[in-house]
């Protein structure tokens, strides 16, 4: 079963608009974290927003927010304030374990492309 | 801070031939692993290391093999390339000890062309 699903192949936003970037997870563990990060089109992939399971908070980082909703197994990336440097492919990660764990992998969603326009 | 480094960031191959991508890293970090990404299919785990001399593997482990002798350093080799291989390759680490959030630090990825 897939375990990080990201249903959103491509999304559109103009700039100075909010955007939420779906994805959902699949786990039966009570301790694991969440995380996003950011590809464009250079290629290189850059870490942006972390939530651990037992954060009662939603994380948050400048522009970036991080909606998590435990219950329903979601943990949605918002983007305030869209820019034109946001237009990029984000990916929805997993690590499955506590943050103790050693040497668990990161399991990833397939991605959804944010394009961000004037 | 170099972080993690991959060579070659660009190769082409020919079916059967074989070749090592090389990664290291300077952080000192226990855990690297190796994913490729293909479109449409996210990033995929081949191989993983939690320390020197420890690895195993990940979801698409096929056709690739890992070694792990020191701690800054992961080379991927590929013993016989296939077309299937084509793929951008990256390497990532992470500090695996108290307060980790297992947040993966990546190289600037491999674009692999077999033909």
């Amino acid at each position: 079963a897939q375990k990080i699903t990201q249903t959103q192949p491509g999304m559109f936003v103009q700039e100075k608009e909010a955007v939420t970037l779906d994805c959902t997870y699949d786990t039966s563990d009570q301790s694991y974290g969440l995380f996003w990060y950011k590809q464009p089109s250079s290629g290189e992939m850059i870490f942006l927003i972390y939530q651990g399971s037992y954060d009662e908070q939603n994380a948050t980082e400048g522009r970036y927010s991080l909606n998590f909703q435990k219950a329903r197994k979601s943990a949605n990336l918002v983007i305030s304030a869209s820019q034109l440097g946001d237009s990029a492919m984000y990916f929805c990660a997993m690590r499955e374990g506590g943050i103790y764990q050693a040497g668990t992998a990161l399991i990833f969603g397939k991605g959804t492309t944010l394009s961000v326009s004037s | 801070n170099a972080g993690v480094t991959q060579t070659p960031k660009f190769q082409v191959l020919k079916t059967g031939q074989s070749m090592t991508l090389q990664c290291a890293q300077d952080m000192n970090h226990e855990y690297m692993s190796w994913y490729r990404q293909d479109p449409g299919m996210g990033l995929r785990l081949i191989h993983y290391s939690v320390g020197a001399g420890i690895t195993d593997q990940g979801e698409v482990p096929n056709g690739y093999n890992v070694s792990r002798s020191t701690t800054e350093d992961f080379p991927l080799r590929l013993l016989s390339a296939a077309p299937s291989q084509t793929s951008v390759y990256f390497c990532a680490s992470s500090y695996s000890g108290p307060g980790s959030t297992g947040e993966l630090f990546f190289g600037e990825g491999s674009r692999l062309t077999v033909l």
